[in-house]
């Protein structure tokens, strides 16, 4: 069975602490790996398409990074409004559903 | 604001009492996708249809739950005999062919 796993489940930076959230996936044949960003009370926020092992994308703060075994979200010199729960989620080849993590709850103090 | 509607924003029922949600996807996007979320979790996929045809459905989707796109438009969820379990985050996510899914901003169920 496909699954996720992120960790931490929570994290507290201060502003300008750059760290990594880590996606631990397993899937039977990767069609895509997925990080969205989810502030309470609404719905995900997309941010990157990962398809390959050895693939890198970058959104202003935030990098993502692929693995066979795992993803990688660098945040360098966060803000505050970086504060948000991030979403890892796999798509798996032949299905449609995405299957997600439990998330990573981040907190960026001033 | 991804342009998927979805509504009510929030609904609270008696437990017992059915309740049906509409989620109105961009135009374009032939993929609709339900999933639900409950508290401290990641959402969970309950069922997708491409176009009006219901491809994909999880286990989760008991036979109090349906969902339906009549002429692959906007899309109704529907939850029948509502159990305190039934509480949760219920997302809406619309995709066009082989890109990633858009949510919208979901309906909060809670069941008194």
């Amino acid at each position: 069975e496909d699954q996720v796993t992120q960790s931490p489940e929570a994290l507290r930076l201060q502003e300008g602490e750059s760290s990594s959230l880590n996606c631990s996936y397993t899937v039977s044949g990767l069609r895509g790996l997925f990080w969205y960003r989810q502030d309470p009370g609404k719905g995900p926020e997309f941010l990157f398409t990962l398809y390959s092992a050895g693939e890198e994308k970058e959104k202003e703060r935030l990098k993502a990074t692929l693995t066979k075994k795992e993803s990688f979200l660098h945040i360098t010199a966060p803000k505050p409004e970086d504060s948000a729960t991030y979403l890892c989620a796999v798509q798996a080849t032949g299905f449609q559903k995405l299957v997600f993590g439990t998330g990573t709850r981040l907190l960026v103090s001033p | 604001d991804t342009g998927v509607s979805q509504d009510p924003r929030h609904k609270i029922t008696k437990r017992g009492q059915n309740v049906t949600f509409r989620c109105d996807p961009i135009s374009e996007h032939n993929r609709l996708y339900w999933y639900r979320q409950t508290l401290g979790q990641g959402p969970e996929f309950l069922t997708y249809f491409q176009n009006e045809a219901q491809l994909e459905k999880s286990r989760l989707l008991s036979d109090r739950f349906s969902a339906e796109r009549p002429k692959g438009s906007f899309s109704t969820l529907e939850i029948q005999r509502t159990e305190q379990g039934d509480s949760a985050m219920y997302l809406c996510a619309t995709r066009p062919l082989n890109t990633e899914a858009f949510f919208g901003q979901g309906t909060r169920l809670t069941v008194v």
